[in-house]
Parts: structure tokens; sequence; C-alpha cells
């Protein structure tokens, strides 16, 4: 059973187009993460959300991007104006409290046409 | 930012002979390492990890290695099976931080019948 479960799976959009990734990690995560893979490159780390705020953010994770966890459960990625560049695999994650391991979700992957 | 390296794109071993998977890290404030295995369209698998203070970690077929004087870890997989075929990550963090990861770029291990 996966520690983290993501909606949809594989998205197309157009260029402009706002997008919203979903995830739902398992109850005991207490640390949230969004990380993306660029088709070929390695996975990046895009923001981490603890307590109901952002706890860090990488330099990809500019103002077109912005995470929440409205209900308690999901936990959505959305882009605001999608650019070609976004199309990635983005991988949503989740780590206990306490512990250092990072669970990953199986993936959303977007394709901006 | 190439904090985290794998320096082999790529590795082929036979079935049943050991796999040997490297990674070097530049940063000496990670003081905490992970392996995934990840398979096309696919998230990240976590599979083994080791803290700082250790120097070996085994789990059943995997090993994973540290020699923090030289920034070096490696995974060992033996025997090597053919459905460990798939791209493996090495990944680092520093604990008090956000646990947020860095990834190095992925070795891809085809282990042949």
């Amino acid at each position: 059973e996966p520690e983290v479960t993501q909606t949809p799976s594989h998205q197309v959009t157009q260029m402009g187009q706002e997008v919203i990734l979903r995830c739902v990690p398992i109850s005991n995560h207490l640390y949230f993460y969004w990380y993306r893979q660029i088709l070929g490159q390695k996975v990046e780390f895009l923001v981490s959300f603890y307590n109901n705020e952002i706890s860090e953010k990488s330099e990809i994770f500019d103002d077109q991007f912005s995470v929440e966890r409205p209900d308690g459960s999901n936990f959505t990625l959305k882009i605001r104006s999608t650019k070609l560049e976004d199309s990635a695999m983005y991988f949503c994650a989740g780590r206990r409290d306490p512990g250092n391991t990072i669970y990953f979700g199986e993936g959303s992957w977007l394709t901006v046409v | 930012d190439q904090q985290v390296k794998q320096n082999s794109p790529s590795l082929s071993v036979q079935e049943g002979r050991i796999s040997i998977l490297n990674c070097d890290y530049t940063n000496s404030m990670f003081d905490y390492f992970l392996w995934y295995k990840k398979y096309p369209a696919e998230g990240p698998t976590f599979l083994i990890s080791i803290s700082s203070i250790k120097d070996k970690n085994e789990d059943g077929r995997f090993t994973v290695f540290l020699n923090k004087s030289a920034k070096h870890l490696s995974l060992h997989i033996v025997p090597s099976q053919p459905g460990d075929s798939a791209v493996y990550f090495c990944a680092a963090s520093r604990a008090g931080n956000t646990g947020k990861l860095i990834f190095g770029q992925g070795t891809t291990l085809q282990v042949k019948p």
C-alpha cells in the first residue's frame, strides 16, 4: 500500500492554464513535500510544508506555484499559469515525525502544450 | 548545484553477481543518506538509508556503506536479480533542516539474466 497517493497520474494542459496536482499522504505524515523531475534530469526539491505553512522552498518555486492543505488531508500544488518548461513528473512526498525517511507518491506527469 | 553526484550513469551486471553503485557528496553538513529505486513513470521507492553515525547498514540483499572522510557512499546489491534493473538515486539530507533531499543524477542498473 503506497504511503502517498497522487492524482491525476497524467495531465495535459495548454500553456497559460492553471493546474492543480493533488496528494494524499498517510495520516501519520507531518512533513510534506513536492519534488519534480524533468525528463532526463535529476529529481529536484520544490517545497516543504509543515504545520500548515511553507518551511522551505527552492528557487524553482516562484510566484506561479503555491501549496496548501485545506482540509488536513489533501496536499495540493497549484501552478497558476503553466509554461512549457513546467512539463515534468511531479512527486508528492511525506515524512513521519520522528523519522528521516521521505516516502514518495507515484507521481503526476504534467505535459504543457 | 552538484552537492550529490553519481558519476556512473549506467551499470550492467550479470544476474547473481554483485552490483555496486557509488555516490559522492560535497556538503559535510549532510548526515542522513538514502537510496531510492525508480522505474520509469513511477515515484522513487525507498530502499535503504544510513545515518552519519554509522558506516554500514544492511537490509537483506542491500547494504549501504558510508565513508565520511571521503564523502562517499555506496550501495551493494548481492546477489543481483533481473528485477533489480531500474534507476537508482542516492539522496542526502541535513538534520535539523526541513528534511529536504538533495538527489544525485541517478545510475541506471541493468541486471542481465
